[in-house]
């Protein structure tokens, strides 16, 4: 079946530093990929996304690079905010799959000031 | 309006109470999601509505019964559930029902239930 495996939190950085979350995925057919974020109290929104192999996905200063020779999706950022503090999940989904999302077990980043 | 909204944020049920979460978007989105987020866990997917018929139950006990009673409203009601039940409940929604895989969902701030 489809999975996806990121990579285990906490994470905590100093505001400034440069963010990697890792994330490598296994999916029975061709898969989209997206980051979402949830932060306090609130639902998930989506982060960014790629729909194709070597496809970059960016947005709020976050990338991530669609790579299928190593079935991955790595988010970055290359000076993270106190603001950026949250719950980071990686998600596929499968085309013909009534759009169900496997997400991975998120990450929590800690930003300190 | 980009937004699903979800009543109440916050609810507290005995073991015997009848309640309902409700949902609701004005996007014309044509597809409606139930997910159940536990404390430190991802969102886990119950139940899946497509053009107001429910496409989707990931085996969902009975205790939990989605309705759709027209296309911007989605609701959940819960009886005689239990206390393992306590999670977070999002609701979402997305354009496409057949799953457009470049799709995004659009989550609500979701329900926190709590069942003693």
């Amino acid at each position: 079946g489809d999975s996806v495996t990121q990579m285990e939190g906490p994470v905590t950085l100093s505001e400034e530093a440069c963010l990697t979350i890792n994330c490598t995925y296994t999916a029975t057919g061709y898969p989209s990929l997206f980051w979402y974020v949830q932060y306090p109290g609130e639902g998930l929104q989506l982060l960014l996304k790629a729909t194709k192999a070597d496809d970059k996905g960016s947005n709020k200063g976050f990338e991530a690079t669609y790579r299928k020779e190593t079935t991955s999706f790595h988010l970055e950022k290359g000076s993270v905010q106190v603001s950026d503090s949250a719950v980071y999940f990686c998600a596929l989904v499968v085309g013909g799959s009534n759009y169900k999302l496997t997400f991975g077990k998120g990450t929590l980043l800690t930003v300190n000031p | 309006d980009t937004e699903v909204t979800q009543t109440p944020k916050h609810l507290v049920m005995g073991m015997t109470n009848k309640k309902s979460l409700k949902c609701e978007q004005h996007m014309g989105h044509r597809a409606m999601y139930w997910y159940k987020q536990k404390a430190k866990k991802p969102p886990e997917l119950m139940f899946v509505y497509s053009y107001e018929k429910l496409s989707i139950n990931e085996s969902v006990p009975s205790r939990f019964s989605p309705e759709c009673p027209n296309s911007s409203l989605l609701n959940l009601h819960l009886h005689a559930l239990q206390p393992e039940d306590s999670a977070l409940y999002l609701c979402a929604s997305s354009f496409s029902p057949q799953g457009r895989t470049n799709e995004k969902l659009f989550f609500g701030s979701g329900t926190q239930l709590s069942v003693l």
